[in-house]
This record gives C-alpha cells, sequence and structure tokens, in this order.
C-alpha cells in the first residue's frame, strides 16, 4: 500500500522554465509533508517542507502547494536552473499524536532534468 | 556536505555473512535514523533511536538490528543475508524527531550481497 505516490517517474524542462512536480498521498492522517532532492551518489537534501495548517509555502525559487481535500500537493521551481537536474521525493511523517516526524514515508522520487 | 558521516561507503560480501554498517551524526544532533533503498522498494524506514533509545520502528527484519552508542554513533548488523538485502543503506539525523527538525542524509552505504 504505497500511501505517498509521485505518478511522474520523470520530467524535463527547459532552464528558466517552471518545473512543476506532484505528489499524491492516501493517508488523511498525514499532517506534515516534505521534499527531499537527491542526486547521484550523495543523500537526499532537505528541500522544504509544508504544515497542513497551510496551503502555500515559498523559499526562494521553490514554492510547495498542499491542497488536502485533493490530498496532492506539488512543488514549483521557478525559474528552473540546470543545477536543479536531480530525483525529488515527496515524503510524509508518520502521523501527529507523538509519532516521530522522522519515520518518513517516501514517494517513488521523480527524476528532474533541466536542460540548457 | 550535511555532516552525517557513513561508513563503509561500498560493500560486497556473500549470502549468509553478517555485516556491520556505522553512522556517526551531525554534532549536537540526538535522533539517528536508518533507511534501506532498494530498486523495488524506494526509499524506507527502518529504525530510529533517540540519545541511545529505540524511538520507532518500521519495517526491519529480525536479521537486522541497530543500536545508538553513548557517543550517539550508530550501528546497523545485517545477518544471514540475502540477495535481496542487496541495497543502498542511509543513515540520517535530526536534533530531535519533532515537526521543525527535518533529517539531514549521509551520502550512504551500498551493500552488494553475491
Amino acid at each position: 500500500d504505497q500511501q505517498v505516490k509521485q505518478n511522474s517517474p520523470s520530467l524535463s524542462v527547459q532552464e528558466g522554465r517552471i518545473s512543476i512536480l506532484n505528489c499524491d498521498y492516501t493517508n488523511s492522517m498525514f499532517d506534515y509533508f516534505l521534499w527531499y532532492k537527491k542526486y547521484p551518489a550523495e543523500g537526499p537534501t532537505f528541500l522544504i517542507s509544508i504544515s497542513s495548517i497551510k496551503d502555500k509555502n515559498e523559499d526562494g525559487r521553490f514554492t510547495v502547494f498542499l491542497n488536502k481535500s485533493a490530498k496532492h500537493l506539488s512543488l514549483h521551481i521557478v525559474p528552473s536552473q540546470p543545477g536543479d537536474s536531480a530525483v525529488y521525493f515527496c515524503a510524509a511523517p508518520g502521523g501527529a499524536g507523538g509519532t516521530s516526524y522522522g519515520k518518513l514515508t517516501f514517494g517513488q522520487g521523480t527524476i528532474l532534468t533541466v536542460h540548457p | 556536505d550535511s555532516g552525517v558521516t557513513q561508513t563503509p561507503k561500498h560493500l560486497i560480501t556473500a549470502t549468509g555473512q553478517r555485516v556491520t554498517l556505522r553512522c556517526s551524526p551531525r554534532s549536537g544532533d540526538l535522533s539517528v535514523y536508518w533507511y534501506q533503498q532498494s530498486l523495488d522498494q524506494g526509499l524506507q524506514f527502518l529504525i530510529q533511536y533517540y540519545n541511545g533509545e529505540e524511538r520507532a520502528k518500521g519495517n526491519i527484519l529480525e536479521r537486522f538490528s541497530a543500536q545508538q552508542f553513548p557517543d550517539l554513533h550508530s550501528e546497523l548488523n545485517l545477518s544471514s543475508l540475502e540477495l535481496g538485502d542487496s541495497a543502498l543503506y542511509f543513515c540520517a539525523s535530526s536534533v530531535s524527531s519533532g515537526e521543525n527538525s527535518p533529517l539531514h542524509f549521509g551520502n550512504g552505504t551500498r551493500l552488494t550481497v553475491t
């Protein structure tokens, strides 16, 4: 049972354009979401997060949108740069009520390629 | 550089053997997490320790065990290895296990079981 799904295995965009990476979840208990970026031969790096009390969080070129009714979140990168080429994972912690926020459920990842 | 150190980077061993993976968390981080990334399962949470105590458990096999030592480094022990245990094993650390304490991952140990 995949509780966090990234249905697009890959995405290719031109430098300077917008990249939109999507993520769906099935567990309505999830109340916090994170995006991680991963380069080859490195571990995942935290990018941005959003709490379920918000519908948008912005950090520089990165914005995450959350649509709770649709159980959907998306990561927007504007403008996209070649250095953004990496695998992007969305993730959600195990749940509230004292559960560790480090017990993350990850999506399968989307490979983003930004062409110069 | 995340500040999380994992050794060794690569490990090749035979079925039935036992290996130990080591992780040193970022300075000041009390929580250590172990994740497994395999081709078919993606990134899967295995286990978490906080200040020496087991805090949360995921789908960790009984053949696998972990511990966190007083100096906060952690070891993941994998025994009676099978071909299917071949994967990337990541360690991560955080200050606490709370919401505003994102995980910082090491670069992983690639285990190949032949």
